[in-house]
């Protein structure tokens, strides 16, 4: 059965400082990848997905098959992207997510 | 339109009563997804649709769950005889095609169901 680990249930960094969320997971077979936040009294949205290799918000995330991780990277962290953010493996369309970090950049 | 809508936003109510959660997808969007989360944890998946087939339902996690969603369009998630354990946030997704990984999943603002 496949599996996400998020290992941080909390992260602070100061503003302007880099940020990294780290995503491992477990799945024998190709995984896609997501990543979801949830802002303050908003609901649950995607950030990126793997397959897509974009930058979103300044947030990068490069799957590793040999480490077998997914992690969320961004160079500056900014006071607006205090959120919950998730990462979510998808099989036939299913999401499994983690337990999730709760990221607090202060000014 | 308008994004994923379920209702009622907020549920309080007594060990065991039935409860219905209705979930009103994107217009157009095959698939419908059922997910419920517990404090501090991520969402996991309950069932999903195609269209109105029940695709999956192996998350469901007793025979007192069920789901529905007879016209492909809307859905209700039944719990019956609630238990103070299904207290959770129960969130509905939808996307426009099923099965397929690549398809973004927009989240409703879920249902916070607590059981007294």
């Amino acid at each position: 059965a496949q599996r996400v680990t998020q290992p941080e249930k909390l992260l602070s960094v100061f503003k302007g400082a880099p940020v990294e969320l780290k995503c491992n997971y477990s799945y024998s077979g190709s995984p896609e990848l997501f990543w979801y936040v949830q802002y303050s009294r908003q609901r649950l949205q995607l950030l990126l997905r793997h397959i897509s290799r974009e930058s979103i918000k300044g947030f990068t995330a490069d799957l590793n098959k040999g480490e077998t991780s997914f992690h969320l990277k961004k160079p500056f962290a900014q006071e607006e992207d205090s959120a919950m953010y998730y990462c979510a493996l998808s099989v036939y369309g299913k999401l499994t997510f983690g337990q999730g970090t709760i990221l607090t950049v202060h000014p | 339109g308008a994004g994923v809508s379920q209702s009622p936003r907020y549920k309080v109510t007594k060990r065991g009563q039935d409860v219905a959660l209705r979930c009103d997808p994107i217009s157009g969007h095959v698939s419908l997804y059922w997910y419920r989360q517990a404090l501090g944890q991520g969402p996991e998946f309950l069932t999903y649709f195609n269209y109105e087939a029940q695709q999956d339902k192996s998350g469901l996690p007793n025979d007192r769950f069920s789901a529905e969603r007879p016209e492909g369009s809307i859905s209700t998630l039944t719990i019956q005889r609630t238990e103070q354990r299904d207290s959770a946030m129960y969130r509905c997704a939808s996307s426009l095609s099923g099965g397929a990984s690549k398809n973004i999943q927009y989240f409703g603002a879920g249902t916070r169901l607590s059981v007294l």
